[in-house]
């Protein structure tokens, strides 16, 4: 059973354009998402997250939002550039203490940013 | 920085064999997970540990077994491998569980069963 889900293995986007990654979850009790990127032969590296309590969250060229009605969030890059080029795994987790609060990963979408 | 140190990057291994898989962080994290990455599949928890000699198990842990003797180290075991475990393992670790859990990860190590 796929509590987190992408639904787009791969995208592909011309540089300097926006990038959208869409994430879909099924557990309402998971309170705090993340975004991890990972190049090819290197261990996934944290981006950005966002508590329940948030709908945007910003980091630079990087934006997160949630939409807990629709169970639905989404990684916005802007201006892409080639360098973003990897696979992005949405994550998620609830704010439980403990052994409960474990990460719970979706699939995967692959980004290729073209020139 | 923490690290996150997999000692072996690339295997390949015969149906049957005994495999230890090998992680140790530098930065006295108390929680260290083992995951798989496979293509369509994401990343699925085989098993974590949140302290020494203490482990839960993941969402796949059949044919695995793991250990924590040392806090700094968390070793991951094929008692026999098949190749249906041919995979990319990744070891992280966290200093709390709480929901913002950011792991950090090690480079990966691919092993393959023939």
């Amino acid at each position: 059973d796929q509590q987190v889900k992408q639904n787009s293995p791969s995208l592909s986007v011309q540089e300097g354009r926006i990038s959208i990654l869409n994430c879909d979850y099924t557990n309402s009790m998971f309170d705090y998402f993340l975004w991890y990127k990972k190049y090819p032969a290197e261990g996934p590296t944290f981006l950005i997250s966002i508590s329940s309590i948030k709908d945007k969250n910003e980091d630079g060229r990087f934006t997160v939002f949630l939409n807990k009605s629709a169970k639905h969030l989404s990684l916005h890059i802007v201006p892409s550039q080639p360098g973003d080029s990897a696979v992005y795994f949405c994550a998620a987790s609830w704010s439980g203490t403990g052994t409960a609060s474990k990460l719970t990963f979706g699939t995967g979408t692959r980004l290729q940013v073209t020139l | 920085d923490v690290k996150v140190t997999q000692s072996s990057r690339y295997l390949v291994k015969r149906t049957g064999e005994k495999v230890f898989l090998e992680c140790v962080q530098d930065m006295d994290h108390e929680n260290m997970f083992w995951y798989r990455q496979d293509p369509g599949l994401g990343l699925r928890l085989i098993y974590f540990s949140y302290d020494v000699k203490m482990k839960e198990k993941g969402d796949i842990p059949e044919g695995y077994s793991v250990s924590r003797e040392k806090k700094e180290r968390f070793s991951l075991i094929l008692e026999s491998a098949s190749t249906n475990q041919t995979s990319m393992y990744l070891c992280a670790s966290t200093a709390r569980l709480t929901g913002a859990n950011v792991l950090t990860f090690g480079a990966g190590s691919r092993l393959t069963v023939l």
